[in-house]
């Protein structure tokens, strides 16, 4: 089955830094990569996703980039606010509807 | 456009007593999904619905978890006997899925349970 790997673990920086995430998937089949935000007490959040067809997506201060000769996916977070502060998921598919998560990073922005 | 909604949001309950969780998908989504999640990992998958059929419980300690979705909309979760090592968060997401694309999942708030 699907094996997806997440780091760091957790993450500190400084409001106004960026953030990189980096996670690697072994089913080079797998065409599917989302991201979820998970606050404290709240079930996660999709953020972003991209398909197997396309490099890169960007939506204001977040781009994911995908690399399927290398498999792996990053997910890029601009100009960081406290308010970014959670736990980010990354998870992959390769086939209908499943997914596999990784084991999430804590990101901390401090003030 | 109301979310996934569960309840009840937090359970304690002692080992070796039943329990049961429920789940009400978004309007129209014909995908539903129990996923548990360990403290500091990710969700992992128990069971996945199409409308009213499990189509994916390989992941689903049949021994004692047991799951329906009636009418193809709600669905509950039930766990008989809980054992200590049950204590998760349980999360129900929904998705409409056609033509085997994959779409975006929803989650609930998920809960907490705590088996004493």
């Amino acid at each position: 089955g699907e094996n997806v790997e997440q780091h760091p673990s957790t993450l500190s920086v400084q409001e106004g830094d960026s953030a990189v995430i980096k996670c690697t998937y072994s089913d080079s089949a797998s065409n599917y990569f989302p991201w979820y935000k998970q606050e404290l007490g709240k079930g996660p959040q999709l953020i972003i996703d991209i398909r197997s067809n396309v490099g890169e997506k960007k939506d204001q201060r977040i781009a994911v980039t995908l690399n399927k000769t290398a498999k792996h996916f990053s997910l890029h977070i601009t100009e960081t606010q406290p308010e970014d502060s959670a736990v980010y998921f990354c998870a992959a598919s390769a086939g209908y509807s499943t997914l596999t998560f990784g084991k999430g990073t804590m990101l901390l922005v401090s003030p | 456009e109301a979310g996934v909604v569960q309840s009840p949001r937090y359970k304690i309950i002692e080992k070796k007593q039943p329990v049961a969780f429920w789940c009400n998908p978004i309007s129209g989504h014909n995908t539903l999904y129990w996923y548990l999640q360990n403290l500091g990992q990710g969700p992992e998958l128990l069971i996945r619905y199409e409308n009213e059929e499990a189509v994916d419980d390989s992941q689903l300690p049949k021994d004692r978890f047991s799951a329906e979705r009636l009418k193809g909309v709600d669905s509950t979760l039930k766990i008989q006997p809980a054992e200590l090592g049950d204590s998760a968060v349980y999360l129900c997401a929904s998705s409409l899925t056609s033509g085997g694309r994959v779409d975006t999942q929803y989650f609930g708030p998920g809960t907490r349970l705590t088996v004493l």
